[in-house]
């Protein structure tokens, strides 16, 4: 079965850090690029970022540029998201999805990011 | 700032045909901006309908269909159920590795 498993998510006050972590499984990950996609409380899906499958071209939507960084581990079939200098506006669930013809096929469940002091 | 848009509400009768649409604040929607579609109800991961304009996800019923229809994106759904009440999304890949949802459409049954 084909499957993400998202991670990493909690409290954390504005100005600080979390490292989100997506486990991917029944796929071969290596090929594929992936997405992080947020959905803040109330609020519709907002694209995050992308990293192609080797991990060497990274993309970030402009409101996280500078501050988030997309990362993944082939050999651990892992995607990460490091999240730093946090405000109250990232607060939001972030998915973690596959990418199939420049769409998005699988998602995760989401994992929770709440910044508030 | 591209802004894609989508309508913010739209109602159907039960068993009826409903078409969603996906534009650009400015200029049109093409093939080559590869819309998808997605469907999510309240407290639930999204769900992918169509992807690459016209591709149906694995197991998503061919009531579901996309196109392009004059300068837009467009998702139908034909003989509208209750639970597809729901709210769906339209995404569209700017290149670059750059993807932009549109605002969503909140579809009632009724």
């Amino acid at each position: 079965e084909v499957q993400l498993l998202e991670s990493g998510g909690g409290l954390v006050q504005p100005g600080g850090s979390l490292r989100l972590s997506c486990v991917a499984s029944g796929f071969t990950f290596s090929s594929h690029a992936m997405r992080w996609v947020r959905q803040a409380p109330g609020k519709g899906l907002e694209w995050v970022s992308a990293i192609n499958p080797s991990g060497g071209g990274t993309y970030y939507t402009d409101s996280v540029k500078g501050r988030f960084s997309i990362s993944r581990d082939n050999s651990k079939n892992t995607l990460y998201l490091q999240m730093n200098s946090l405000r109250a506006e990232d607060t939001a669930i972030y998915y973690c999805a596959k990418v199939y013809q420049y769409g998005m096929d699988v998602w995760g469940q989401g994992t929770t990011v709440t910044v508030s002091s | 700032q591209t802004v894609v848009t989508q309508e913010p509400s739209f109602s159907v009768s039960p068993g009826g045909t409903v078409t969603l649409t996906c534009g650009l604040s400015s200029g049109s929607v093409s093939i080559s901006y590869y819309p998808s579609w997605y469907q999510q109800t309240p407290g639930q991961a999204p769900r992918t309908l169509i992807y690459s304009t016209n591709t149906r996800s694995s197991g998503v019923p061919d009531r579901f269909s996309g196109s392009i229809l004059g300068n837009k994106a467009a998702l139908t759904i034909t003989g509208a159920q209750a639970d597809d009440e729901s709210h769906y999304y339209c995404v569209l890949y700017m290149g670059s590795g750059i993807s932009v949802f549109g605002g969503g459409t909140k579809l009632t049954v009724l």
